[in-house]
């Protein structure tokens, strides 16, 4: 199985911080045939389900909005949130869909400060 | 727009079978693309994915190997809808419980409301 490991596991920042979380896979979710990294992040509010916010790596879904970003490749991946807002608090994933059983990482939480 | 409705019971007694059934509205469970997922979310195990089904001219299943000799999920095409069943449930099956779509077979847009399902006598 690919084990997905995140950094750090909570995090608390001030509004309009930009905020960064990191995502390491145990083996490379690149695949050569069509060089896209099978990689997806989500956001999860309390009594809610998680919600997808970047699917291979760095593709925005529709209606996200553009402070969030992912970068990455291969083993290492991140998810910015370039300006903080309230509505931002949750607990964000990283998931691999690079190979079955998909796997996510351990989640890490975001507060304001 | 895509719904996924899920019902079933929220107590389980040990050793039985947990049964939970998921309605899919704004698309076909036998979409030749698509693949129906069942996802669990408990704070000691995290999310963990615990199989899904799919069909690409036949139908396909693949599951968890921490599951797979408890595990059945199967497509009702008549109803539009995918069910779970988890046979010899323990306390340690107790979580929130969630269907889901991957549109192409990959990441998931969509999902169920979750099902809190507690396995206690």
């Amino acid at each position: 199985d690919i084990v997905m490991t995140q950094s750090p596991d909570s995090l608390t920042m001030s509004l309009g911080e930009r905020a960064t979380i990191n995502c390491k896979s145990s083996q490379s979710v690149l695949y050569s045939s069509d060089s896209k990294n099978y990689l997806a992040w989500y956001q999860q509010k309390p009594g809610q389900p998680p919600k997808l916010l970047i699917y291979w790596a760095s593709t925005r879904e529709s209606g996200v909005p553009d402070r969030f970003s992912g970068s990455g490749s291969g083993t290492d991946f991140t998810l910015t949130i370039s300006s903080l807002q309230a509505e931002d608090v949750a607990v964000y994933y990283c998931q691999q869909y690079y190979s079955t059983p998909w796997t996510f990482g351990q989640g890490t939480k975001v507060e304001i400060k | 727009q895509v719904q996924l409705q899920q019902s079933g019971p929220g107590l389980v007694r040990p050793s039985q079978t947990l049964s939970l059934t998921c309605a899919i509205s704004g698309d076909s469970v036998s979409r030749n693309s698509a693949a129906w997922n069942w996802i669990r979310q408990s704070p000691s195990r995290g999310l963990e994915w615990l199989g899904r089904t799919y069909y690409r001219s036949r139908w396909y299943n693949d599951y968890a190997v921490s599951v797979k000799s408890r595990i059945t999920i199967n497509p009702d095409t008549s109803k539009n809808q995918l069910s779970l069943q988890l046979n010899s449930v323990t306390p340690e099956d107790t979580a929130v419980y969630y269907c889901a779509r991957a549109p192409s077979g990959s990441y998931i847009d969509f999902w169920g409301q979750g099902t809190l399902v507690t396995v206690s006598s």
